[in-house]
């Protein structure tokens, strides 16, 4: 069964600083991965995908992230954050064939301090 | 705006009593699928449905569940004899292009009491 680690429950940045979130990820095949941000009290909008190809892919709002199969991670990364990104973050993986139905980790909440 | 709208928004509820949500895409997407979103965790899918047929339910969706999408254009989730434990914030997505990546509609808050 697939499944998603999400270590850090709660991550707090400072405004123009980098940033890291961790994903692991439990998939026989090549999975299918995703981010997802969802602001309080709204759905979670994409930030980005991952299928195959290049291993470092890109998204919306100036995040990216990067597969490593040897390491089954898929961590979220940004150089400098904005006091909008502040928002729970879900990374999800789905299964590469038949249902696409993604399995999401419980989140990491990002705290952005001005 | 991810084309997705869920009605009601908030809905505050006796335990016993019945609830409709409703998720209306605004094009008829292929797949919809709903999840169950409780605090501090991630969605948990609940069921999906590729136009009008339901293709595969959770385990979560005991049979005080039922969901519907006829004519596979809006879906109906359905929860009779509500439970405290039921008390959640219930999400509808749909896939765009690609079948693979979804789009959220903004949910809808179930409180029971």
């Amino acid at each position: 069964a697939q499944s998603v680690t999400q270590p850090d429950i709660h991550i707090t940045v400072s405004e123009g600083a980098s940033l890291e979130l961790r994903c692991n990820y439990s998939y026989g095949a090549t999975p299918y991965l995703f981010w997802y941000v969802q602001s309080p009290g709204q759905g979670l909008q994409l930030l980005l995908k991952y299928f195959s190809g290049d291993t470092l892919v890109q998204g919306i709002k100036g995040f990216e992230a990067e597969f490593k199969r040897s390491q089954s991670s898929f961590n979220l990364r940004k150089p400098s954050v904005h006091w909008s990104d502040a928002a729970e973050y879900f990374c999800a993986v789905a299964s590469s064939g038949g249902s696409y139905i993604p399995t999401f980790g419980r989140g990491t909440s990002l705290i952005v301090h001005p | 705006d991810t084309g997705v709208s869920q009605n009601p928004r908030h809905k505050i509820t006796k335990r016993g009593q019945n609830v409709t949500f409703r998720c209306d895409p605004i094009s008829e997407h292929n797949r919809l699928y709903w999840y169950r979103q409780t605090l501090g965790q991630g969605p948990e899918f609940l069921t999906y449905f590729q136009n009008e047929a339901q293709l595969e339910k959770s385990r979560l969706l005991s049979d005080r569940f039922s969901a519907e999408r006829p004519k596979g254009s809006f879906s109906t989730l359905e929860i009779q004899r509500t439970e405290q434990g039921d008390s959640a914030m219930y999400l509808c997505a749909t896939t765009g292009q690609g079948i693979s990546e979804q789009y959220f509609g903004p949910g809808t808050r179930l409180t029971v009491t």
